[in-house]
């Protein structure tokens, strides 16, 4: 398995501000995913992380709404920018392990 | 993304019944389809998987039944417990740990 932690575990947040979310992985992945949750719906991909290359984004998620960093095998970041109500999910990343994916705790994100 | 549907949306059963829980994709060239288990303020957590080799996988009391001819596959709960009482989604990808796509959830509630 993977132990998978992620910062902050909630938050409460003003519209037009941005918050980055924080995940840390106990060992070396090479690829590590973000999904946005939405209340009461099922998790859809935000964009797929490699370490030394730019995150590749689904249909629908830009860059400049989620930018994404991926400084070592272990971490990631994910931002949610200039922040709308819509924006309130929670937000989980997850890490693949030969024959399985794993996920984080989520970060519950309120946005006012 | 390619879609996977999920039935039913919600599912009520008593202590010691059988759940059974469906799904049906459209992408052959899936290869993954794993079950996670959801509880209120988590992280979905891996239940168990299957590849497209075997028609069934069992695991305790859950067990996965796969048609690779319908496109379908479906979780079993036997001896049905309360602390069941989560929600169920199913996914399937090209790859195990690869990108997944997830079916809308189920939610289910054991009842003492």
């Amino acid at each position: 398995s993977a132990v998978i932690s992620q910062k902050p575990s909630r938050d409460i947040c003003q519209r037009g501000t941005s918050l980055t979310i924080q995940c840390q992985v106990d060992s070396q992945v090479t690829m590590m995913f973000w999904y946005r949750q939405q209340p009461g719906q099922s998790l859809t991909l935000i964009a797929t992380a490699n370490q030394g290359s730019e995150a590749t984004y689904e249909s629908g998620f830009v860059i400049d709404k989620f930018p994404i960093s991926r400084p070592n095998l272990t971490f990631s970041t994910l931002t949610v920018s200039n922040m709308s109500p819509e924006d309130s999910s929670i937000y989980l990343c997850s890490v693949e392990r030969p024959n399985e994916q794993f996920f984080g705790p989520g970060t519950r994100l309120t946005v006012l | 993304q390619q879609q996977v549907k999920q039935s039913p949306q919600s599912l009520i059963v008593q202590k010691g019944g059988i759940s059974i829980i469906n799904c049906a994709y459209e992408n052959t060239a899936f290869d993954y389809f794993p079950w996670y288990q959801q509880f209120p303020g988590k992280g979905p957590a891996l239940l168990i998987a299957i590849r497209p080799d075997v028609s069934e996988k069992k695991e305790g009391r859950f067990t996965i039944s796969f048609n690779k001819s319908a496109k379908q596959f479906s979780l079993h709960i036997m001896d049905s417990q309360p602390g069941d009482s989560a929600t169920y989604f199913c996914a399937a990808s090209k790859l195990s740990g690869s990108r997944l796509t997830f079916g809308e959830g189920t939610q289910l509630t054991v009842n003492p």
